[in-house]
């Protein structure tokens, strides 16, 4: 079954408002998430490392005023869209890792900004 | 050049065949190697995950790294039409390290 899940799985929202996207680790906790974005027919890109207890880890090109994140507790962190645009527009997608080494995704969340 | 190259595909096979899946890579501090599938607007599913070079069967499915050649593998056998996703492959160095994913190749299986 699932071992992270994520909530909503796809929402659309108006140009200018903020959309909050949660991912939880299923019966494991998680002090590291990684969220991730996928355009249509591309690979994953990771956008940042989300730290429990401690801020986030941006990748290079991600603004971290825009996508706030959040790793509320050990088994929950949230990425806020904030400002949303049309560009922003795409299939967000959290992980963790659990047990050693492997890391599990969620079923991803569809925004789409009109 | 990139880290992981994967062939983009479309691959497309008929029932019962066995497929071969590819990536190639240029960092040799990768350790960590994975394949995973994705359907159509789902989030990836971990199929294989292995350390270092070697073999590793789990039913329909044998992955293989050869990191003298930095070139990894996925075999499907006795490939069926629910195996048409898109296949991932994935790496990285240490567990603290990000993982880098291929591209994904496309796979279609023919009734």
């Amino acid at each position: 079954g699932a071992v992270v899940s994520q909530h909503p799985s796809r929402v659309i929202c108006k140009s200018g408002t903020s959309v909050k996207i949660e991912c939880r680790s299923l019966d494991f906790q998680a002090t590291t998430m990684f969220w991730y974005r996928q355009f249509p027919k591309q690979s994953l890109m990771l956008m940042a490392t989300s730290n429990e207890g401690s801020k986030a880890t941006y990748e290079q090109g991600v603004e971290k005023d825009k996508f706030l994140i959040n790793h509320a507790s050990l088994t929950l962190s949230t990425l806020t869209v904030t400002s949303a645009h049309p560009e922003d527009s795409s299939f967000y997608i959290c992980s963790a890792p659990r047990g050693g080494d492997e890391q599990y995704f969620g079923p991803g969340t569809r925004l789409t900004v009109t | 050049q990139k880290e992981v190259e994967q062939d983009p595909g479309p691959l497309s096979v008929p029932e019962g065949a066995i497929v071969s899946l590819n990536c190639t890579y240029s960092n040799s501090a990768f350790q960590y190697f994975m394949w995973y599938r994705q359907y159509s607007r789902k989030g990836p599913e971990l199929l294989m995950y292995t350390y270092s070079s070697g073999n590793k069967e789990d039913g329909r499915f044998t992955a293989q790294v050869d990191k003298s050649s930095k070139y990894i593998s996925l075999f499907i056998r006795d490939s069926q039409p629910s195996d048409s996703a898109t296949y991932l492959c994935a790496m990285r160095g240490s567990s603290a390290s990000k993982i880098i994913f291929g591209s994904g190749t496309r796979l279609s299986i023919r009734p």
